[in-house]
C-alpha cells in the first residue's frame, strides 16, 4: 500500500463549477501538506501549503487538512480553462516529499 | 529572480552509456532534491543535499546513480550503464533548510532511453 494515495481521475468540470481533490495517507509523521499543479511535460508548481490540519485559503484556492482522518482536501472555486493541469498532493515529516498519483483535471468552456 | 533551472530539457541515449544532468537551485536555498516522475505518477524522491552533504538517499537510487552538489551549489546526478527502466522525468527542486516543506521545482530532464 502507497503512502499517499490520490484518485487519478480523469475529473471534467465546467467552467465555473467548484472542484474537489482529495488525498488519503497512512504515515502519521507527516506534519506538512501541499498541493502542487503540474501542467503537460513541465515541473510541479506549489499551490498551497498547510501545517498540521486546518483549513486555508488563498484566492480560488482552499486547502483542508484533517490528521484524525489522514485525509486532505483541495477546493477550486470558480474554475477556469486555465486551471486544467494534474493536481498532485505531497506530504512531508521535515525533508523530502511524498507524492501522490496525481489528478488529471479537465475544466472545460 | 530566477527559478530552478535544469540542463539538459530533453536527453535520448543509448541503453549502456552514461548521462549527467545538472540542476541550478535558487541561490539562496540550502536544500536541493532530486525526485524522479514517470508517466501518470506522481514524483519519486531520489535523495537531498543540505548544502554540500548528501543527507538522505533512497532505495531507488540503485549503485547505477550518483549525484553530487560540489560547493553546496548546483548538483549533478549520473546515471551509469543507463537501462530502458530508466526513462523518465527528473526533476530537481531547491528549500530553504527552515521551510524545508516548500519545495520549489524546475523544468525537470526527460530522459529516453532506447
Amino acid at each position: 500500500q502507497k503512502e499517499v494515495e490520490q484518485d487519478p481521475g480523469p475529473l471534467s468540470v465546467p467552467e465555473g463549477a467548484i472542484v474537489s481533490l482529495n488525498c488519503t495517507y497512512s504515515n502519521s509523521a507527516f506534519q506538512y501538506f501541499m498541493w502542487y499543479r503540474q501542467y503537460s511535460r513541465k515541473g510541479p508548481e506549489l499551490l498551497m501549503y498547510t501545517y498540521s490540519s486546518g483549513n486555508k485559503e488563498d484566492g480560488r484556492f482552499t486547502a483542508q487538512v484533517d490528521k484524525s482522518s489522514k485525509y486532505i482536501s483541495l477546493f477550486i472555486r470558480d474554475s477556469q480553462p486555465s486551471d486544467s493541469a494534474t493536481y498532485l498532493c505531497a506530504m512531508s515529516a521535515g525533508g523530502k516529499l511524498t507524492f501522490g498519483q496525481g489528478t488529471i483535471l479537465t475544466v472545460h468552456p | 529572480d530566477t527559478g530552478v533551472s535544469q540542463d539538459p530539457r530533453h536527453k535520448i541515449t543509448k541503453r549502456g552509456q552514461n548521462v549527467t544532468f545538472r540542476c541550478d537551485p535558487i541561490s539562496e536555498h540550502n536544500r536541493l532534491y532530486w525526485y524522479r516522475q514517470t508517466l501518470g505518477q506522481g514524483p519519486e524522491f531520489l535523495t537531498y543535499f543540505q548544502n554540500e552533504a548528501q543527507l538522505e538517499k533512497s532505495r531507488l537510487l540503485s549503485d547505477r546513480f550518483s549525484a553530487e552538489r560540489p560547493k553546496g551549489s548546483f548538483s549533478t546526478l549520473e546515471i551509469q550503464r543507463t537501462e530502458q527502466g530508466d526513462s523518465a522525468m527528473y526533476l530537481c527542486a531547491s528549500s530553504f533548510l527552515a521551510g524545508a516543506y516548500e519545495q520549489y521545482f524546475g523544468p525537470g530532464t526527460r530522459l529516453t532511453v532506447t
